[in-house]
């Protein structure tokens, strides 16, 4: 079983929808998850991050991490053409220098 | 402008040759890393260093060198030992307590 799991897609969504993206992980120590975007022949920038379980909110976005089931989730509300990228999400231990990155899951949001 | 400066865009080179890319930053970071990126394999760790003139392997170091010689500077070595060294390179910089910052990638390309 690979430490994180991440659904590659495509994910194609109208604009307006509302965007699921999740993954799974199954190191108990990680504390520090992360959402990173990128787009086409770029670097990856922090979208979100999050300490140990709950939930963040910024603008459209909210990440939702749930350490008993090792479960994340980034929402994307009212969704924009301009939010279609790669989707990956990364975590980390605590006081580790390593991020572990998922796939990532290719988001396209239709006009 | 503070950030990472990775050069050159995109690099060709012939089975056999090792080549150089470079990684530059002013951000007064400690840490230091290079990740690989292959279609569908999300990001890969090859190396980092949290200090100057110390480094770590990472998952796939095999066919990689790296030196830290200034804390602004990671150049990461492709030797002909890499047999697909074919990837999206992104090399990354951090401080402590905080995440890692990307910079906007180097494309290899074995001819």
């Amino acid at each position: 079983q690979k430490e994180v799991e991440q659904d590659p897609g495509p994910l194609s969504v109208p604009e307006g929808a509302i965007v699921s993206l999740n993954c799974t992980y199954s190191n108990s120590a990680f504390q520090y998850f992360m959402w990173y975007r990128q787009y086409s022949r770029k670097g990856p920038e922090l979208l979100m991050y999050t300490y140990s379980s709950g939930n963040k909110e910024d603008g459209r976005f909210t990440a939702q991490v749930d350490k008993s089931s090792k479960y994340i989730s980034l929402f994307i509300r009212d969704s924009q053409p301009s939010d279609s990228a790669t989707y990956l999400c990364a975590m980390q231990s605590a006081g580790s220098y390593q991020l572990t990155f998922g796939k990532g899951t290719k988001l396209s949001v239709i006009p | 402008d503070g950030g990472i400066t990775q050069s050159p865009k995109y690099l060709f080179r012939k089975e056999g040759q090792n080549v150089t890319l470079s990684c530059e930053q002013n951000l007064n970071h400690d840490a230091m890393y290079w990740y690989r990126q292959d279609p569908g394999q999300g990001l890969r760790l090859i190396y980092y260093s949290q200090i100057v003139n110390d480094f770590q392997k990472g998952d796939i170091a095999e066919g990689y060198s790296v030196s830290r010689e200034k804390k602004e500077s990671f150049p990461l070595t492709v030797t002909s030992a890499q047999k697909n060294p074919t990837a999206f390179y992104l090399c990354a910089s951090s401080t402590r307590g905080e995440l890692p910052y990307f910079g906007p990638g180097t494309r290899l390309t074995v001819l």
